[in-house]
């Protein structure tokens, strides 16, 4: 079975508001999470990397006031959209990786439409 | 329904040999490929992808992949190791709505 679990799977919102995607480890601690965007036909874009109990590591190009990440426990990060706009609509994954450092786990992922 | 299969959990190699990582895809769809590759501590980094236009893809730091579609495969190839490659690869399987990754391969490189 899964062990990073993301939710929701699918979620549509109105342009304006928020909404918060999580991201669970499910049997292990997470010390960092990584959290992908990806457009239609696309490779993954890195968007930033969290280390629980600090701020997250936005890559280049990544607005953090509006890709808000908080990673306060050692099995979830969330990251939440902020006042949504249609171009923000696009595939969202997390993985998860554990203290020993070794193994990568990623989430089903979420696909995000702004309407 | 969609599959991705890394044939190799952990593959080691010497450096200035060839390496060879295998994926085997299953997918309804034309589907799109990719290769990525995670240092340590490090996110995602795409090697390269396939998008239906040629077969032989190549990529970054020396890598290729070839599409086969009678072999549902999609091998990563390097004519020679760097001590550098060593880092963990994902073959990902991508369709219009859903990127299925492969359970990873952890390329070691020995002197």
């Amino acid at each position: 079975g899964a062990v990073v679990s993301q939710h929701p799977s699918w979620v549509i919102c109105k342009s304006g508001t928020s909404v918060k995607i999580e991201c669970r480890s499910l049997d292990f601690q997470a010390t960092t999470m990584f959290w992908y965007r990806q457009f239609p036909k696309q490779s993954l874009m890195l968007m930033a990397t969290s280390n629980e109990g600090s701020k997250a590591t936005y890559e280049q190009g990544v607005e953090k006031d509006k890709f808000l990440i908080n990673h306060a426990s050692l099995t979830l990060s969330t990251l939440t959209v902020t006042s949504a706009h249609p171009e923000d609509s696009s595939f969202y994954i997390c993985s998860a990786m554990g203290d020993s450092r070794n193994t990568i786990y990623f989430g089903e992922g979420s696909w995000l439409t702004v309407v | 329904a969609q599959s991705v299969t890394q044939l190799d959990s952990h593959v080691s190699v010497s450096e200035g040999t060839p390496v060879l990582l295998r994926c085997n895809y299953s997918s309804s769809y034309s589907p799109s490929l990719f290769w990525y590759v995670q240092h340590p501590n490090k996110g995602l980094q795409l090697l390269l992808k396939y998008t239906s236009a040629a077969t032989l893809v190549k990529g970054i730091n020396g890598f290729e992949a070839e599409f086969k579609k009678s072999e549902t495969s999609f091998h990563l190839t390097k004519p020679s190791a760097h001590m550098s490659d060593a880092a963990e690869y994902f073959c990902v399987l991508g369709t219009a709505s859903k990127l299925t990754f492969g359970t990873g391969t952890r390329l070691q490189v020995t002197l």
